[in-house]
């Protein structure tokens, strides 16, 4: 058990420019969630996949953001013209059993918006 | 609207002493709540959670109560200890089937020495 791995770590853009974001899910986790956290608030829902299908979609998720998980492995997250707003910490979880909830969490992606 | 609600932004504890954090919630239909811990630059950690059926659980150190008349949940961390300093998220889930989480905003414990 790696855990969730995401990358980069960081990442500086400027105003306008498309950015992309790496997660490797825990290998035998079928779910997958991705999570955007902002200073001094807690983590709010983005988007969901169970395996390759992209089954919800928040409504913070605007028609700049586009996520895909191919195979059911890993997942990427992108954000095409980058917007200031869009800086935060873009966080990746991976679930294996739905009964209790339990997500893994990874590291992050703090994206800055100059 | 705020469905998950943790009113107190830090705490401040003395080593060995009891912990306590509060959340409360509004959606009746949340079936799991759970607990995280968070340290600078890493991704939360989960800590310890609770079925809507039970209204204890207790892992070591750890133990979560949950009344739901009061849609109120607490978590107890006894004895305290310095390592236990992070941001600890309340978080629910079960109003639908992706069981995503709903996060509280987090309060920030320090224990001192």
């Amino acid at each position: 058990d790696t855990g969730v791995s995401q990358n980069p770590r960081h990442k500086i853009t400027k105003r306008g420019q498309n950015v992309t974001f790496r997660c490797d899910p825990i290998s035998e986790h079928n779910r997958l969630y991705w999570y955007r956290q902002t200073l001094g608030q807690g983590p709010e829902f983005l988007t969901y996949f169970q395996n390759e299908a992209q089954l919800e979609k928040s409504r913070l998720l605007s028609d700049r953001f586009s996520a895909e998980r191919p195979k059911g492995s890993f997942s990427t997250l992108e954000i095409q013209r980058t917007e200031q707003g869009d800086s935060a910490m873009y966080l990746c979880a991976s679930s294996l059993d739905p009964t209790v909830s339990k997500e893994y969490f990874g590291a992050g992606t703090r994206l800055s918006v100059l | 609207d705020q469905q998950v609600k943790q009113n107190s932004p830090s705490l401040s504890v003395q080593e060995g002493r009891i912990s306590i954090l509060n959340c409360d919630y509004t959606n009746s239909m949340f079936d799991y709540f759970l607990w995280y811990k968070k340290y600078p630059a890493e991704g939360p950690t989960f800590l310890i959670s609770i079925s809507s059926i039970k209204d204890k659980n207790e892992d070591g150190r750890f133990t979560v109560f949950l009344n739901k008349s009061a849609k109120h949940l607490s978590l107890h961390i006894v004895p305290s200890q310095p390592g236990d300093s992070a941001v600890y998220f309340c978080a629910a889930s079960g109003s639908g089937a992706t069981n995503k989480l709903i996060f509280g905003t987090g309060t920030l414990l320090a224990v001192q020495p």
